[in-house]
């Protein structure tokens, strides 16, 4: 149980488009999910905190017109990252809190972003 | 502020050996602490956490951690690692008292194992 899935898990798209990365819970239900971004050999850094229904939260330094979170239903959130450069080439990743209370965040297997 | 320090970049271990991976933690209220492994191209994948009761926590593959409140640390262990075990490991806080319900990271240590 407790399975995230991220969709793609490759993208490459080219300077000033904008590129959509789904993160599902597949058999649960998340109030809650997380993004983050991940440079090569570095930590996880979080961006967003969205909540089911409503607004993200965003970390500070992270723009919140450029990375787009939508969080429209329990199992689904959405990044978009609007008219994308070449420094917002990294990995992505999502992980969802459940409703149960427990406090294990399970994390999604990545969507390697490439701006070329 | 809650942090998470990793002293070390990378850890080599041959194979059969004990094997630890160090964590620090700085928290203001009682922390969640949580240990992570992230594979090549992979997402992180859960190996253990602490909340409360056992200093001494078991989670996957024969990892255990030991919470230790004095010296504000939470380190991973093995008693016999293998080659398989090599890969990137992640430890996080969870600050209680901040309400934050994101994890804070660390920088990741490196874990090689050698056959």
């Amino acid at each position: 149980g407790a399975v995230v899935s991220q969709h793609p898990s490759r993208v490459i798209c080219k300077s000033g488009t904008s590129v959509k990365i789904e993160c599902r819970s597949l058999d649960f239900q998340a109030t809650t999910m997380f993004w983050y971004r991940q440079f090569p050999k570095k930590s996880l850094m979080l961006m967003a905190t969205s909540n089911e229904g409503s607004k993200a939260t965003y970390e500070q330094g992270v723009e919140k017109d450029k990375f787009l979170i939508n969080h429209a239903s329990l199992t689904l959130s959405t990044l978009t990252v609007t008219s994308a450069h070449p420094e917002d080439s990294s990995f992505y990743i999502c992980s969802a809190r459940g409703l149960t209370g427990r406090d294990e965040q399970y994390f999604g297997p990545g969507t390697r972003l490439t701006v070329t | 502020a809650q942090s998470v320090a990793q002293p070390e970049d990378q850890v080599n271990v041959a194979e059969g050996n004990p094997l630890t991976v160090k964590c620090t933690y700085s928290v203001s209220g009682n922390p969640y602490l949580f240990w992570y492994v992230q594979y090549p191209n992979r997402g992180l994948q859960f190996l253990l956490k602490y909340i409360t009761g056992d200093n001494l926590v078991k989670g996957s593959y024969g990892f255990e951690a030991e919470f230790n409140k004095s010296q504000t640390s939470f380190h991973l262990k093995k008693p016999s690692a293998l080659v398989s075990d090599s890969a990137l490991y992640f430890c996080a806080v969870r600050d209680m008292r901040t309400g934050r319900r994101a994890l804070t990271f660390g920088s990741g240590t490196r874990l090689q194992v050698q056959p």
